[in-house]
């Protein structure tokens, strides 16, 4: 299956807001309100920060956000702070046949 | 807490099979999936297939079926998948993820990931 499409790296000062898109088609983004966002610090396990396109887990910071608009799902991570430097994957729900589709991730790098 | 702990780092050559175990804790075992999910070196993630841990049933995409078993022994609260047929596009660093429930398709719990290497 094709992975969601997602930019390879956004950068911002602290306490600015980045915003990371995730696109995909009309079988798993456009389909499905079943998009999910990892974070992933280098060497670590992915750590769920977004479900269901704008649900926080418990305990995830509220400057995370989430949105859906089509095909296309965003994080946006607002008041940037230095841990928020990670690679961040988005995930949808695609239906019985394939399932699950990752995008390649995306570097954010705080300035 | 929630702790999933997978096995140790793997070296194998092409064509052979490997284990990869995740032993769960901290909530009831057979009240969420697993799924696995593997990151291939600078790469990003792709799903491999969810066992049900009450019942065993078994979900795999196309792309895996007839090269991936996932087995559960809730004796030990421990999920497994094999890879066999190895070649080396499928070294990785492979995790176990809990099932968020609920029919709610995200992944709230991870292991901490076992690299499988693949190499003659």
């Amino acid at each position: 299956q094709s992975a969601l499409t997602q930019p390879r790296s956004v950068s911002g000062s602290p306490g600015q807001s980045v915003t990371i898109s995730c696109t995909g088609t009309s079988n798993d983004v456009g389909d499905y309100n079943s998009v999910s966002w990892y974070q992933q610090h280098p060497g670590k396990a992915p750590k769920l920060i977004i479900y269901d396109v704008t649900v926080r887990p418990s305990g995830v910071p509220d400057r995370f956000s989430g949105s859906k608009s089509g095909n296309t799902a965003s994080l946006t991570i607002s008041g940037l702070q230095a841990e928020d430097e990670a690679d961040y994957f988005c995930c949808s729900y695609a239906g019985t046949f394939t399932f699950y589709v990752f995008g390649r991730g995306t570097k954010v790098t705080v300035l | 807490q929630v702790q999933l702990v997978q096995s140790g780092a793997e070296v194998k050559k092409p064509g052979a099979s490997v284990k990869v175990s995740c032993k769960a804790s901290g909530y009831t075992f057979t009240n969420y999936q697993m799924h696995w999910v593997r990151q291939a070196p600078g790469q990003g993630l792709e799903w491999m297939g969810i066992i049900n841990p009450s019942t065993g049933f078994t979900t795999y995409p196309h792309k895996f079926q007839g090269r991936v078993t996932m087995t559960r022994d809730t004796s030990t609260n421990t999920v497994y998948m094999e890879l066999s047929s190895l070649g080396s596009d499928d070294t990785a660093v492979y995790f176990c993820a809990r099932d968020l429930g609920q029919w709610r398709h995200a992944f709230d719990f991870w292991g901490q990931g076992t690299l499988v290497s693949v190499f003659s």
